[in-house]
């Protein structure tokens, strides 16, 4: 079955720090890859996706890349203020399926 | 706007009762998603239905059920409600391919 594994949190940055999420599958198939954002109180919103392998999805400063030979994909920013303080949430699809499998989610804390 | 609204948005209930979480879509999606949120777990699926008088389990579905009657709803029932169902709720919609929207959530308790 399908299944996604991302790092550990909490994670506690200082303002303009760079910031990664590690994120890696499992599927059957050739997924779509997502990063949904949870802020306090919130349902989720998706952030950024890619749909196919090598495809970069960007979105508020955020990058990842759909990285295929190491079922991965990493979240990025280079410089993270206060306001980007939330749970993130890699997630999956399976092609013709749109059934969503999460990750256990990050929670992120960006210090002033 | 289009929108995703739940009702209620927290509910306390006790153990045994049957519990009914509202979730509407103003979007005219075809899909729709139930799923809870636990610390450690993230989300994880309950049912999701396709279309009207279309319904699936999820991978946590036992001692929950849903019905489809339109395309705007997808009420989910906890038959007997137990402490184990004790979490945070979301309902989500899409179209097909697309992303998924989600509502604000409903914290459910059971004591």
């Amino acid at each position: 079955g399908n299944s996604v594994t991302q790092m550990e949190g909490p994670v506690t940055l200082s303002e303009e720090a760079f910031l990664t999420i590690n994120c890696t599958y499992t599927a059957t198939g050739y997924p779509s890859l997502f990063w949904y954002v949870q802020y306090p109180g919130e349902g989720l919103q998706l952030l950024l996706k890619a749909t196919k392998a090598d495809d970069k999805g960007s979105n508020k400063g955020f990058e990842a890349t759909y990285r295929k030979e190491t079922t991965s994909f990493h979240l990025e920013k280079g410089s993270v203020q206060v306001s980007d303080s939330a749970v993130y949430f890699c997630a999956l699809s399976e092609i013709n399926d749109y059934k969503l499998s999460f990750g256990a989610g990050t929670t992120v804390t960006v210090r002033a | 706007d289009a929108e995703i609204t739940q009702s209620p948005r927290h509910k306390i209930t006790e153990t045994g009762r049957q519990v009914t979480l509202a979730c509407h879509q103003t979007w005219n999606h075809n899909n729709m998603f139930w799923y809870r949120q636990d610390l450690g777990h993230g989300l994880r699926l309950i049912h999701y239905s396709y279309g009207v008088q279309d319904t699936n389990k999820g991978e946590v579905s036992d001692g929950y059920s849903v019905s489809r009657s339109n395309t705007e709803d997808l009420p989910l029932t906890l038959e007997s409600a137990a402490s184990s169902q004790t979490s945070v709720y979301f309902c989500a919609s899409s179209e097909q391919g697309w992303e998924q929207y989600f509502g604000p959530g409903t914290r459910l308790t059971v004591t």
